[in-house]
Formats: C-alpha cells, sequence, structure tokens
C-alpha cells in the first residue's frame, strides 16, 4: 500500500538552529499538509499546499515556518529559528480528493525535539 | 462551544465489551466527519468516515447526530488491540483542513 514517508523520524535540534523536516507524500497525491502534535495535547493543522502554493495556513504557522516542493517528489517545512515550544510530533499528510471521501494519509512522523 | 470536544478517558474496559464514545462539534454546516485511531506516538489513522446518519464496519458503528451536533463511536467485542485513543475529527474549511478532537482513550484489559 503506497504511504507518506518522512524523514527524520527523530531529531534534536539546539534553540535557535534550522530545521528542515522532509516528506515524501504518495505519488499521484495533489494535496500535502503539515500537522503537529505537541506531546499530550491534539493534533493542529499548520498549512495546507496545492498546486505549488500554500491554500491554507493555521494561527501557529507563522514567519518561520516555510515549505516547499522543491521538486516533483519531496515536501519540506522549514522553521527557521526554533524554539522550546516547537517541540512535537509533525506529521506530514496528502490526499488526491478521488479516494474515500476525504480521506487523508499521514506519514508516521518526525519527532523534533528542541533543547 | 469548542470546535471538537471530546471525554478523554481512559475508558477501561475488559475484553468482550462494549464501549461507547461521545463527540462533540460547533459547525453546524460540517457535512462529513471521520474517526481516527492513534496508537501512542504513533500517526492518526482512519478508522471510520460518517457523511450521512451512521456507518457500521465489522465492530464499529459510528453514529450521527446532525440536530445536536454530536457523532459517537460504539465499539462491540473489544480486543485487547483496541487499545488507542480515538479522534474525533471534523473538516475545518477550506481545503481539506481537519480539526481534531483532543482524543478518547481507551484501555481494554484481560
Amino acid at each position: 500500500e503506497p504511504e507518506v514517508t518522512q524523514t527524520p523520524s527523530h531529531q534534536v535540534t539546539q534553540m535557535g538552529q534550522e530545521v528542515i523536516l522532509r516528506c515524501v507524500p504518495i505519488s499521484n497525491h495533489l494535496y500535502f499538509y503539515w500537522y503537529r502534535q505537541i506531546l499530550g495535547q491534539k493534533v493542529e493543522f499548520l498549512v495546507s499546499f496545492y498546486n505549488n502554493e500554500i491554500s491554507e495556513k493555521s494561527e501557529i504557522f507563522d514567519d518561520q515556518f516555510s515549505v516547499e516542493r522543491p521538486d516533483g517528489s519531496n515536501f519540506t517545512l522549514k522553521i527557521r529559528s526554533t524554539k522550546l515550544e516547537d517541540s512535537a510530533m509533525y506529521f506530514c499528510a496528502s490526499n488526491d480528493l478521488t479516494g474515500i471521501g476525504n480521506t487523508i494519509y499521514f506519514g508516521e512522523g518526525s519527532w523534533l525535539t528542541v533543547v | 462551544r469548542k470546535e471538537v470536544e471530546q471525554d478523554p478517558g481512559p475508558f477501561n474496559v475488559p475484553e468482550g465489551a462494549t464501549v461507547a464514545f461521545n463527540c462533540t462539534y460547533s459547525n453546524s454546516a460540517s457535512q462529513s466527519f471521520f474517526w481516527y485511531r492513534q496508537d501512542c506516538r504513533k500517526e492518526p489513522k482512519l478508522l471510520m468516515s460518517v457523511y450521512s446518519s451512521g456507518n457500521e464496519d465489522g465492530r464499529f458503528t459510528a453514529q450521527l447526530n446532525r440536530a445536536s451536533q454530536y457523532i459517537s463511536l460504539l465499539i462491540r467485542d473489544s480486543k485487547l488491540s483496541d487499545s488507542a485513543t480515538y479522534l474525533c475529527v471534523v473538516p475545518g474549511g477550506g481545503f481539506q483542513k481537519l480539526v481534531f478532537g483532543t482524543g478518547t482513550r481507551l484501555l481494554v484489559s484481560p
């Protein structure tokens, strides 16, 4: 079964450093997302991306965050200057809108620990 | 009212029991609803979609009450492997944005 893959699975970084989280969405999907989940809290929407541009973003997705699809397969989330409160699991997701309902497929996540 | 609200639990049940979770949502215009399952430190996985009054898949039944704006998930004949957190999810409008509840934790014991 096709799946969304994410790297790294876990990253530890120092406060103030830049981090890039990478995702390979399912190949025929057109819509891409990043969500995050702080430990013990709910999953929160960050951003959606379609046709090479951001289609929607949440209040969390401020100027320190950016997304990019540098080639035909990768979808990246960059956090420019990490803060302690950025420590969370970051999930990439994708869908094609032609699947069953609005099924969104999540990757296994990237754990980010900011120290 | 919060966008999506769930009882966090945990619900502790023995194997074979029937357990039900409720979820309330605030956006009366929502047309589709979802239950996701999340294991500890894993990604959410779609369990069921609900578009009309309800949906049944094996031991799992989801029901929707639009008038009262709540969705329920019923699990019959609980298995140990059902132990997980069950997330109520509602579209938040726009491009497929999903709004997640905090989840209800289920622990099934032998």
